[in-house]
């Protein structure tokens, strides 16, 4: 398994509070991504990273920021979270962009809810 | 508009058995085509990557097709085993984004004893 890990697995929350999700990855790779996974939905990208301090919006990127200050983390930041973000957020690391044929990797997942 | 659509949205068999999931695109100008395996309360993982020139790619008792004509693709899994369990989403990426990828919904297998 890629050497991926995010913090925390659990979380529980409320309306109007500040979360930061953490992803680490001991593979050296460059390229990290976020996304969230909701019920009858395809997993949608949030935001993306192609190197350390460079970040871009993915298509679901309101209400979120992100932050890498080195290669193998990479923040995902709800300033004021909304009940509407509650969902499951992975990380991925690749190698390269997608449209090579490198796989993105996976972590496990933070499961968050907002009330 | 970019979209991959796949079939059955669940599927319920025997161990032992085999079966075919199904998945339609609409993602143009094409560059590979994913099929992912994600066991519940995990992230997904890889099966098998393909791009416009591979017809057939097999990893262990998985077999992915790509046509892409009709732009179709389908898993077949052989001999099913209780661990096949398991979401199955099929992923294709576009040649004019690097970072973007379009995601199916998935189907929901189950594996009975």
């Amino acid at each position: 398994d890629a050497g991926i890990t995010q913090s925390p697995r659990h979380k529980v929350t409320e309306t109007g509070t500040p979360v930061t999700l953490r992803c680490h990855q001991t593979e050296n790779h460059r390229y990290m991504y976020w996304y969230r996974q909701d019920p009858g939905h395809g997993l949608r990208l949030i935001h993306y990273s192609y190197g350390v301090k460079d970040t871009d919006k993915g298509e679901v990127s309101d209400g979120y920021s992100v932050s890498r200050s080195k290669t193998e983390d990479f923040l995902l930041t709800l300033e004021s979270a909304t009940s509407s973000q509650t969902s499951v957020y992975f990380c991925a690391i690749s190698e390269s962009v997608v449209r090579s044929n490198q796989p993105q990797h996976f972590g496990d997942g933070t499961r968050l809810s907002i009330l | 508009k970019n979209q991959v659509e796949q079939s059955p949205q669940s599927l319920i068999i025997l161990e032992g058995k085999n079966c075919t999931l199904q998945c339609n695109y609409t993602v143009s100008p094409f560059s590979n085509l994913r099929w992912y395996k994600q066991d519940t309360g995990r992230g997904p993982v890889s099966l098998t990557i393909m791009t416009f020139s591979e017809n057939t790619k097999s990893n262990g008792r998985y077999t992915a097709t790509l046509d892409a004509d009709t732009k179709q693709s389908s898993l077949h899994i052989t001999a099913s085993q209780l661990s096949d369990s398991a979401s199955y989403i099929c992923v294709v990426s576009a040649m004019d984004s690097n970072y973007q990828l379009i995601w199916g919904a998935g189907t929901k297998l189950i594996i009975k004893p």
